[in-house]
């Protein structure tokens, strides 16, 4: 089984600030990893995924990962907030091999805060 | 859109009552997940299923259930309640494929359990 580990339980930054949300996982030979949001009162949604290909990955509000395999991590990362990005972020990973049907692997969660 | 229903947002049983919890998806999805979710301890797997009646455990089973009769109806089940199940039980749904296919949620059932 994968397992995800997220460093941070809670970052606050100012308005404008950069920000970087930081994610490792257990190696494998091949991982598909995800990041959601999960915004006050609502479910999970899809932010940005790395399949394969490229390692800087772009997603929706601004945001952005990079794969490093040799460091099995994936942070997120956006270079300025507002305050509208306050919510809980998660990794997840999939065990790319197909084994496990689609089943995700989710880390503990971040909460960003973003303060004016 | 696509969608991922959840039958109640707020619920409060009594320990010992059998509750029920519904998702319905209108994606004609394959793969279909019950997570908890506790402040902390992030999303937990308690059960999943690939098919109609087929279901798999995940990390924590212990103390549910699952329902599958149609495709588009994933029931969870707790046959008898307990103060530790009280949680935010989170729906989601899948294409299928190999595990690249993206989750769609539902927006979480808030279980208290007095």
């Amino acid at each position: 089984a994968q397992s995800v580990t997220q460093l941070d339980s809670q970052v606050p930054v100012f308005e404008e600030a950069p920000v970087e949300l930081r994610c490792n996982y257990s190696s494998s030979v091949s991982v598909y990893l995800f990041w959601y949001v999960q915004y006050p009162n609502q479910g999970l949604q899809l932010l940005l995924k790395y399949l394969s290909g490229s390692t800087l990955v772009k997603g929706i509000n601004g945001f952005e990962a990079e794969f490093n395999k040799s460091q099995t991590s994936f942070h997120l990362r956006k270079p300025s907030v507002h305050i509208s990005d306050t919510a809980e972020y998660f990794c997840a990973v999939s065990d790319g091999g197909g084994s496990t049907l689609g089943r995700l692997y989710f880390g503990r969660g971040t909460q960003l805060t973003v303060w004016p | 859109d696509v969608k991922v229903t959840q039958s109640s947002r707020y619920l409060v049983k009594r320990t010992g009552e059998k509750v029920f919890l519904e998702c319905v998806q209108d994606m004609d999805h394959e793969n279909m997940f019950w997570y908890r979710q506790d402040p902390g301890l992030g999303l937990r797997l308690i059960y999943f299923s690939y098919d109609v009646k087929m279901k798999e455990k995940g990390d924590i089973p212990e103390g549910y259930s699952v329902s599958r009769e149609k495709k588009e109806r994933f029931s969870l089940i707790l046959e008898s309640a307990s103060t530790n199940q009280t949680s935010m039980y989170l729906c989601a749904s899948s294409l299928g494929g190999q595990g690249d296919e993206k989750l769609f949620f539902g927006s979480g059932t808030q279980l208290s359990v007095l």
